[in-house]
């Protein structure tokens, strides 16, 4: 089965500092993968969509200069959190798709736990 | 905008009962919808999914219902197990494309009693 692959799981960082994440699809290649947020007892919220060689497509409200996600190959994509300050401490989960042209094969990661101090 | 909603954020049931976990949503182009499974800490898990040109698609335990003049759906777990208990999320999509995506309804926590 589709595996996807993230980390760290857990990252603790200092105000400030810049933080990457990293996803990897193991045993597919990803045409597309996405980068969720999600709140505590909240939903996931779709932070951006990024397609491999072009540029992410972010959410309303969501700062691409803040969350740089970078997709360079079929294979792997990393959401860099810059300058990171306390209010960005959350649980962010990314999601690989097989195929562009259906709904099957939407693989998640196990989310990294960042906590900004 | 939440589009995608479910208004219940957590329901207990007996083990051997039924579950039922209810979603309603709002944009009318969502025409593909999904049923996750996610535990804290770890990303959410693939447990079945529906088309809009069918009203019941099943899986052993797990039946969804969708019901789109009413823009509602539903999962049905029967019978619950204690190893069903886990925070359970719809999503929507358009069906195909190179654009879709998810999104995700709120949340329900189940709490099965042993």
């Amino acid at each position: 089965g589709a595996v996807v692959s993230q980390h760290p799981s857990r990252v603790i960082c200092k105000s400030g500092t810049s933080v990457k994440i990293e996803c990897r699809s193991l045993d597919f290649q990803a045409t597309t993968m996405f980068w969720y947020r999600q709140f505590p007892k909240q939903s996931l919220m779709l932070m951006a969509t990024s397609n491999e060689g072009s540029k992410a497509t972010y959410e309303q409200g969501v700062e691409k200069d803040k969350f740089l996600i970078n997709h360079a190959s079929l294979t792997l994509s990393t959401l860099t959190v810059t300058s990171a300050h306390p209010e960005d401490s959350s649980f962010y989960i990314c999601s690989a798709r097989r195929d562009s042209h259906t709904n099957y094969g939407y693989t998640f990661g196990s989310g990294t736990r960042l906590t900004v101090v | 905008d939440q589009q995608v909603k479910q208004n219940s954020p957590s329901l207990s049931v007996q083990e051997g009962r039924i579950s039922i976990l209810n979603c309603d949503y709002t944009n009318s182009m969502f025409d593909y919808f999904l049923w996750y499974k996610k535990y804290p800490a770890e990303g959410p898990t693939f447990l079945i999914s529906i088309s809009s040109i069918k009203d019941k698609n099943e899986d052993g335990r797990f039946t969804v219902f969708l019901n789109k003049s009413a823009k509602h759906l539903s999962l049905h777990i029967v019978p619950s197990q204690p190893g069903d208990s886990a925070v359970y999320f719809c999503a929507a999509s358009t069906y195909g494309g190179a654009t879709n995506k998810l999104i995700f309804g709120t949340g329900t926590l189940l709490a099965v009693q042993p």
